[in-house]
Protein backbone atom coordinates (compact mmCIF):
# COMPACT_ATOMS: atom_id res chain seq x y z
CA UNK A 1 0.00 0.00 0.00
CA UNK A 2 1.76 3.64 -0.60
CA UNK A 3 2.15 6.26 1.75
CA UNK A 4 2.73 9.88 1.89
CA UNK A 5 4.58 11.45 4.97
CA UNK A 6 4.85 15.02 5.20
CA UNK A 7 6.33 15.34 8.46
CA UNK A 8 6.58 19.15 9.33
CA UNK A 9 3.46 20.15 10.40
CA UNK A 10 3.58 23.76 10.38
CA UNK A 11 6.75 26.05 9.40
CA UNK A 12 7.10 29.58 9.59
CA UNK A 13 9.43 31.85 8.04
CA UNK A 14 10.55 35.18 7.33
CA UNK A 15 10.27 36.87 4.01
CA UNK A 16 12.67 36.14 1.70
CA UNK A 17 13.93 33.38 3.16
CA UNK A 18 14.32 29.82 1.79
CA UNK A 19 12.30 27.11 2.85
CA UNK A 20 11.97 23.50 1.85
CA UNK A 21 9.38 21.20 2.70
CA UNK A 22 10.03 17.57 3.13
CA UNK A 23 7.57 14.45 1.63
CA UNK A 24 8.61 10.83 1.92
CA UNK A 25 6.50 8.54 -0.09
CA UNK A 26 6.43 4.57 0.11
CA UNK A 27 5.48 2.31 -3.08
CA UNK A 28 5.95 -1.15 -4.21
CA UNK A 29 4.85 0.07 -7.43
CA UNK A 30 7.53 1.17 -10.48
CA UNK A 31 5.52 3.45 -12.25
CA UNK A 32 3.73 6.31 -10.05
CA UNK A 33 3.29 9.94 -10.01
CA UNK A 34 4.47 12.53 -7.24
CA UNK A 35 2.63 15.67 -7.00
CA UNK A 36 2.78 18.74 -5.18
CA UNK A 37 -0.80 21.14 -4.74
CA UNK A 38 -0.90 24.40 -2.85
CA UNK A 39 -4.39 24.94 -0.64
CA UNK A 40 -4.88 28.69 0.63
CA UNK A 41 -6.88 29.99 2.88
CA UNK A 42 -9.61 30.22 -0.04
CA UNK A 43 -9.57 26.69 -0.18
CA UNK A 44 -8.93 25.64 -3.62
CA UNK A 45 -6.06 22.93 -4.30
CA UNK A 46 -3.74 24.37 -6.83
CA UNK A 47 -1.47 21.86 -9.18
CA UNK A 48 2.12 22.67 -8.78
CA UNK A 49 4.01 20.22 -10.25
CA UNK A 50 3.73 16.36 -11.27
CA UNK A 51 7.04 14.07 -11.87
CA UNK A 52 7.14 10.07 -13.05
CA UNK A 53 8.98 7.45 -11.37
CA UNK A 54 11.19 7.57 -14.64
CA UNK A 55 12.29 11.09 -14.45
CA UNK A 56 14.67 12.34 -11.55
CA UNK A 57 15.53 15.10 -13.03
CA UNK A 58 14.90 18.24 -10.69
CA UNK A 59 12.67 21.13 -12.03
CA UNK A 60 12.78 24.92 -11.45
CA UNK A 61 10.07 26.85 -11.97
CA UNK A 62 10.23 30.37 -10.99
CA UNK A 63 10.59 30.65 -7.24
CA UNK A 64 10.18 26.91 -6.59
CA UNK A 65 12.12 24.08 -7.35
CA UNK A 66 11.69 20.08 -6.91
CA UNK A 67 14.16 17.68 -5.47
CA UNK A 68 13.27 14.06 -6.59
CA UNK A 69 15.39 11.19 -5.48
CA UNK A 70 14.34 7.57 -5.42
CA UNK A 71 17.10 6.37 -3.49
CA UNK A 72 15.48 8.09 -0.40
CA UNK A 73 11.64 8.06 -1.70
CA UNK A 74 11.98 11.83 -1.37
CA UNK A 75 9.80 14.27 -3.36
CA UNK A 76 11.51 17.95 -1.62
CA UNK A 77 10.14 21.31 -2.61
CA UNK A 78 11.35 24.10 -1.79
CA UNK A 79 10.62 28.53 -2.10
CA UNK A 80 13.52 30.77 -2.92
CA UNK A 81 13.02 34.22 -1.10
CA UNK A 82 9.73 33.27 0.34
CA UNK A 83 6.69 35.94 0.02
CA UNK A 84 3.44 36.56 2.06
CA UNK A 85 1.51 34.62 -0.60
CA UNK A 86 3.32 31.43 -0.31
CA UNK A 87 1.49 31.24 2.89
CA UNK A 88 -0.70 28.28 2.74
CA UNK A 89 -1.04 24.11 2.48
CA UNK A 90 1.08 22.35 0.53
CA UNK A 91 0.19 18.67 0.03
CA UNK A 92 2.31 16.55 -1.75
CA UNK A 93 0.57 13.48 -2.98
CA UNK A 94 0.97 9.58 -4.72
CA UNK A 95 -0.79 8.08 -7.53
CA UNK A 96 -0.05 4.82 -8.27
CA UNK A 97 -0.91 3.72 -12.02
CA UNK A 98 -1.75 0.54 -11.54
CA UNK A 99 -4.37 1.88 -8.60
CA UNK A 100 -8.43 1.92 -8.48
CA UNK A 101 -8.58 0.17 -11.82
CA UNK A 102 -6.35 2.72 -13.15
CA UNK A 103 -7.88 5.86 -11.63
CA UNK A 104 -4.84 7.11 -10.74
CA UNK A 105 -6.39 7.23 -7.47
CA UNK A 106 -4.35 10.12 -4.89
CA UNK A 107 -2.91 9.24 -1.86
CA UNK A 108 -2.50 12.54 0.21
CA UNK A 109 0.16 13.60 3.10
CA UNK A 110 -1.11 15.47 5.97
CA UNK A 111 -0.07 18.71 4.64
CA UNK A 112 2.72 20.99 6.05
CA UNK A 113 1.22 24.46 6.92
CA UNK A 114 3.97 27.19 5.46
CA UNK A 115 3.26 30.79 7.37
CA UNK A 116 6.04 33.48 5.63
CA UNK A 117 6.09 36.34 8.16
CA UNK A 118 6.42 40.00 6.80
CA UNK B 1 -6.05 25.19 -19.09
CA UNK B 2 -7.81 22.28 -16.36
CA UNK B 3 -10.06 24.27 -15.13
CA UNK B 4 -12.83 22.98 -12.83
CA UNK B 5 -15.86 24.74 -11.13
CA UNK B 6 -18.01 23.72 -8.65
CA UNK B 7 -21.46 24.82 -7.15
CA UNK B 8 -22.36 26.03 -4.71
CA UNK B 9 -19.39 27.13 -3.37
CA UNK B 10 -20.91 27.60 0.36
CA UNK B 11 -24.54 26.09 1.21
CA UNK B 12 -26.48 26.19 4.54
CA UNK B 13 -29.51 23.80 5.30
CA UNK B 14 -31.55 22.46 7.74
CA UNK B 15 -30.93 19.15 9.05
CA UNK B 16 -32.92 16.53 7.09
CA UNK B 17 -32.78 18.35 3.91
CA UNK B 18 -31.24 17.36 0.56
CA UNK B 19 -27.78 19.09 -0.44
CA UNK B 20 -26.50 18.60 -4.43
CA UNK B 21 -22.86 19.94 -5.21
CA UNK B 22 -22.29 20.14 -8.98
CA UNK B 23 -18.45 19.54 -10.52
CA UNK B 24 -18.06 20.34 -14.08
CA UNK B 25 -14.53 20.53 -15.84
CA UNK B 26 -14.97 23.50 -18.14
CA UNK B 27 -12.29 23.15 -20.87
CA UNK B 28 -11.95 19.29 -20.88
CA UNK B 29 -13.77 15.97 -20.91
CA UNK B 30 -13.22 14.29 -17.61
CA UNK B 31 -12.45 10.79 -17.65
CA UNK B 32 -12.96 9.90 -14.08
CA UNK B 33 -14.09 12.39 -11.08
CA UNK B 34 -13.47 12.49 -7.85
CA UNK B 35 -15.00 13.44 -4.56
CA UNK B 36 -13.16 14.73 -1.58
CA UNK B 37 -14.50 15.75 1.83
CA UNK B 38 -11.60 17.52 4.26
CA UNK B 39 -12.23 18.34 7.93
CA UNK B 40 -10.80 21.64 9.10
CA UNK B 41 -6.90 21.06 9.50
CA UNK B 42 -6.53 18.00 7.95
CA UNK B 43 -6.26 16.30 4.82
CA UNK B 44 -8.30 15.38 2.23
CA UNK B 45 -9.95 11.82 2.42
CA UNK B 46 -11.50 10.08 -0.48
CA UNK B 47 -14.67 9.10 -0.89
CA UNK B 48 -15.68 8.32 -4.36
CA UNK B 49 -14.26 7.37 -7.82
CA UNK B 50 -17.02 7.87 -10.46
CA UNK B 51 -16.61 7.19 -14.34
CA UNK B 52 -18.59 8.92 -16.81
CA UNK B 53 -21.72 6.47 -17.75
CA UNK B 54 -21.02 3.87 -14.67
CA UNK B 55 -21.81 3.58 -11.02
CA UNK B 56 -19.29 5.38 -8.44
CA UNK B 57 -17.02 3.09 -6.46
CA UNK B 58 -17.08 4.20 -3.02
CA UNK B 59 -14.48 4.42 -0.50
CA UNK B 60 -14.61 1.65 2.61
CA UNK B 61 -16.89 3.50 5.53
CA UNK B 62 -18.66 6.19 3.05
CA UNK B 63 -22.17 5.59 2.88
CA UNK B 64 -23.76 5.08 -0.92
CA UNK B 65 -27.47 5.59 0.27
CA UNK B 66 -26.31 8.98 1.79
CA UNK B 67 -23.80 10.26 -1.07
CA UNK B 68 -25.46 10.06 -4.18
CA UNK B 69 -22.82 10.33 -7.34
CA UNK B 70 -23.80 10.87 -10.83
CA UNK B 71 -21.34 11.55 -13.47
CA UNK B 72 -23.75 11.56 -16.78
CA UNK B 73 -21.13 13.14 -18.86
CA UNK B 74 -17.56 14.03 -19.57
CA UNK B 75 -17.82 17.32 -17.95
CA UNK B 76 -20.32 16.97 -14.90
CA UNK B 77 -20.51 14.93 -11.74
CA UNK B 78 -22.84 15.51 -8.86
CA UNK B 79 -22.94 14.76 -5.04
CA UNK B 80 -25.70 14.69 -3.49
CA UNK B 81 -25.94 14.34 0.48
CA UNK B 82 -29.14 13.24 0.98
CA UNK B 83 -30.35 13.84 4.30
CA UNK B 84 -27.91 16.16 5.37
CA UNK B 85 -27.18 16.02 9.35
CA UNK B 86 -24.44 18.22 11.23
CA UNK B 87 -22.20 15.67 11.24
CA UNK B 88 -22.29 16.50 7.38
CA UNK B 89 -20.94 19.71 8.13
CA UNK B 90 -17.50 19.61 6.04
CA UNK B 91 -15.89 21.32 3.00
CA UNK B 92 -16.19 19.14 0.03
CA UNK B 93 -14.15 18.99 -3.06
CA UNK B 94 -14.17 17.44 -6.28
CA UNK B 95 -11.34 17.07 -8.73
CA UNK B 96 -11.01 16.07 -12.26
CA UNK B 97 -8.96 13.51 -14.45
CA UNK B 98 -8.09 15.08 -17.87
CA UNK B 99 -9.08 12.45 -20.67
CA UNK B 100 -6.48 13.75 -22.56
CA UNK B 101 -3.38 10.91 -22.57
CA UNK B 102 -0.91 13.66 -22.15
CA UNK B 103 -2.71 14.72 -18.94
CA UNK B 104 -4.48 12.04 -17.89
CA UNK B 105 -2.52 11.48 -14.90
CA UNK B 106 -3.27 14.43 -13.10
CA UNK B 107 -6.15 15.63 -11.31
CA UNK B 108 -7.17 19.22 -11.27
CA UNK B 109 -9.17 19.82 -8.26
CA UNK B 110 -12.34 22.51 -8.16
CA UNK B 111 -12.65 25.47 -5.64
CA UNK B 112 -14.33 23.22 -2.99
CA UNK B 113 -18.06 23.49 -1.75
CA UNK B 114 -18.81 24.48 1.85
CA UNK B 115 -21.71 22.75 3.48
CA UNK B 116 -23.01 23.91 7.01
CA UNK B 117 -25.68 21.87 8.25
CA UNK B 118 -27.70 23.43 11.24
Amino acid sequence: AQKVTQAQTEISVVEKEDVTLDCVYETRDTTYYLFWYKQPPSGELVFLIRRNSFDEQNEISGRYSWNFQKSTSSFNFTITASQVVDSAVYFCALSEATSGAGSYQLTFGKGTKLSVIP
Amino acid sequence: GAVVSQHPSRVICKSGTSVKIECRSLDFQATTMFWYRQFPKQSLMLMATSNEGSKATYEQGVEKDKFLINHASLTLSTLTVTSAHPEDSSFYICSARDRNLGRSDTQYFGPGTRLTVL
